[in-house]
């Protein structure tokens, strides 16, 4: 059983346009973080977030923790092909993150 | 700083036999963790170690195993391997404080194939 589960599984869209990936969770995490992993490479850390509330921004990236910090998301905007890969949202605690399943992301030129 | 390197790159081996994977962290990192993917499960978290010592566990069979050498580098073994054990092996490297504030370093990882 998955302690956090991300929606859609799957997101395909074209150049230009938006996209928002949800991430919620069971348990209360020290922090949630979001990666992405390309083919053949391991993830790479996005963005922490740690405070209920926190908006966080990075260029096109726009990453929000829920106020009860169990739920996330990050919405993506004017996509372009650079962003296709696996984004992966993951609760720490302590030493050791927690992953959801990962949303795979296509964006068509 | 070179990144986290793993080592072999890609592993076939057959049922019942065991492999060995290696992980080099980056430089001044005393924390590596090891995390398992398959597309069925995902990315599950192995084990953590820190300082030569275990300090985290994931649900994995005793045939799962590792170590960390004084020089913080660490290797894990999987024996009496199943066909099940196919999967991505990723080492993750940090300084070893707590994930709240600080960042994980993923390898590019073993890719692990059992025939």
């Amino acid at each position: 059983t998955q302690l956090l589960e991300q929606s859609p599984q799957f997101l395909s869209i074209q150049e230009g346009e938006n996209l928002t990936v949800y991430c919620n969770s069971s348990s209360v995490f020290s922090s949630l973080q979001w990666y992405r992993q390309e083919p053949g490479e391991g993830p790479v850390l996005l963005v922490t977030v740690v405070t209920g509330g926190e908006v966080k921004k990075l260029k096109r990236l726009t990453f929000q923790f829920g106020d009860a910090r169990k739920d996330s998301s990050l919405h993506i905007t004017a996509a372009q092909p650079g962003d296709t890969g696996l984004y992966l949202c993951a609760g720490a605690n302590d030493y050791k993150l927690s992953f959801g399943a990962g949303t795979t992301v296509t964006v068509r030129a | 700083k070179a990144g986290v390197t793993q080592t072999p790159r890609y592993l076939i081996k057959t049922r019942g036999q065991q492999v060995t994977l290696s992980c080099s962290p980056i430089s001044g990192h005393r924390s590596v963790s090891w995390y398992q993917q398959t597309p069925g499960q995902g990315l599950q978290f192995l084990f953590e170690y820190f300082s030569e010592t275990q300090r985290n566990k994931g649900n994995f069979p005793g045939r799962f195993s590792g170590r960390q050498f004084s020089n913080s580098r660490s290797e894990m073994n999987v024996s009496t391997l199943e066909l099940g054990d196919s999967a991505l092996y990723l080492c993750a490297s940090s300084y070893g404080q707590g994930l709240t504030n600080e960042k994980l370093f993923f390898g590019s990882g073993t890719q692990l194939s059992v025939l």
